[in-house]
């Protein structure tokens, strides 16, 4: 039951130019969505969330866009940088009380110098 | 920046022995959560706790699993008798409210032999 989808295991961009991640959702009950970043032997690291009356939020080189018809996300890091390289994680949640979040399969970014 | 620890980063146990798992998560923060990453598999929620009780739980959260604060600060997640495939990352997390991001421990990396 993939309600969390990220469908390009991995990405190569090179440095300084734009790194676009996609995330799809098949459950139309969340409504806040989070990205995070892991680097190997760590947790993931949040980058970036967006709830569901907005469709875009921005945080320096991070930018989360949010279509809730097409129940698509997707995370643009620009310029990218070599630092950016790891596994992203979308996930997803509803306004509950236990806040599940479900989170994708992730994608491995490769920034290359 | 305050963080979310966990003890020891790697445990090594035998098949049915106990095992507990240790977090410490941020000092202000009201809720709390385990998940847990098979490797080469996504990050599965396991079990989520506020105000001294579980408030939400997956399905792979069985009688085997618990999870308790023994005090103001740490937050603990016991696996009564380990199998082969309770081998894992466990991260803990926490956040301090509702519906912001939940801030991730470093794991510890989970052995069963």
């Amino acid at each position: 039951d993939q309600q969390v989808k990220q469908n390009s295991p991995s990405l190569s961009v090179q440095e300084g130019r734009i790194s676009i991640l996609n995330c799809d959702y098949t459950n139309s009950m969340f409504d806040y969505f989070l990205w995070y970043k892991k680097y190997p032997a760590e947790g993931p690291t949040f980058l970036i969330s967006i709830s569901s009356i907005k469709d875009k939020n921005e945080d320096g080189r991070f930018t989360v866009f949010l279509n809730k018809s097409a129940k698509h996300l997707s995370l643009h890091i620009v310029p990218s940088q070599p630092g950016d390289s790891a596994v992203y994680f979308c996930a997803a949640s509803r306004d509950n009380y236990g806040q599940n979040f479900v989170f994708g399969p992730g994608t491995r970014l490769s920034v290359l110098p | 920046e305050p963080e979310v620890t966990q003890t020891p980063s790697h445990q090594v146990t035998q098949m049915g022995q106990e095992v507990i798992l240790r977090c410490v998560p941020i000092s202000n923060h009201l809720y709390f959560y385990w998940y847990r990453q098979i490797l080469g598999q996504k990050v599965e929620f396991l079990v989520s706790f506020y105000n001294n009780e579980i408030s939400e739980k997956s399905e792979i959260f069985d009688d085997q699993f618990s999870v308790e604060r023994p005090d103001g600060s740490n937050f603990t997640l016991k696996i009564r008798s380990t199998k082969l495939e309770d081998s894992a990352m466990y991260f803990c997390a926490s956040s301090d409210r509702i519906n912001s991001p939940l801030h991730f421990g470093n794991g510890t990396r989970l052995t069963v032999t």
